[in-house]
């Protein structure tokens, strides 16, 4: 079975530049997470999905970020405009039920601001 | 004050010896407790999972809580070096709403 998949695993842009990075979860996981992770830190939640709802979302910072998951499969985070602060791993997770403790996590984006 | 606080080490013990990880937290409303294994360049891994005080076994990984305490350990004995990794407590309310320490990054010398 293929785990959660997350593109691209390095992004290297300039600061004010707009940067977009791709999760594509387990099959059949309902709930999706966003999250980042800054070096020598635990993972922030960023985001929590149930299928297409966004139901926990607030700690995402919306005024340069946004997310979105259509269709309640793939999911989309960007960043507009980055900022050197964002320098950072956005990693995707994805659970099969909501109550479940166990997360699946991709190998993340690693994110490079200049 | 963080909610989970964790020794970011770095740690490094010699193959075969006996690794003792620790976290605390703030919020006796915590009910749910969660070791994860991160690898260089890859995501966290579930490792132990918990809901109620005391221990639970698993292999060669023991994890314990202390509710009083608010007080978590992950124990690994005969510890290998492909146990070399970053090691995450968690904490959840609910099941899904973790709150991550910052992780103990372990080294095993063969």
């Amino acid at each position: 079975e293929a785990g959660v998949v997350q593109s691209p695993r390095y992004k290297i842009i300039e600061k004010k530049q707009p940067v977009a990075f791709w999760c594509n979860p387990i099959s059949g996981h309902n709930t999706l997470y966003w999250y980042l992770q800054n070096l020598g830190q635990g993972p922030e939640l960023l985001i929590r999905y149930e299928n297409e709802e966004a139901v926990d979302d607030s700690q995402l910072p919306k005024d340069r970020f946004s997310a979105e998951r259509l269709k309640g499969v793939d999911s989309t985070l960007k960043i507009q405009p980055a900022e050197l602060g964002d320098s950072a791993v956005y990693l995707c997770a994805s659970s099969l039920l909501r109550t479940s403790n166990e997360q699946f996590f991709g190998p993340g984006t690693r994110l490079t601001v200049l | 004050q963080k909610e989970v606080e964790q020794d970011p080490g770095p740690l490094s013990v010699p193959e075969g010896a006996i690794v003792s990880l620790n976290c605390t937290y703030s919020n006796s409303a915590f009910q749910y407790f969660m070791w994860y294994r991160q690898y260089s360049r890859k995501g966290p891994e579930l490792l132990m999972y918990t809901y109620s005080s005391g221990n639970k076994e698993d292999g060669r990984f023991t994890a314990q809580v202390d509710k009083s305490s608010k007080y978590i350990s992950l124990f690994i004995r005969d510890s290998q070096p492909s146990d070399s990794a970053t090691y995450l407590c968690a904490v959840s309310l609910n099941n899904n709403d973790m709150r991550f320490g910052a992780g103990t990054r372990l080294t095993v010398k063969p």
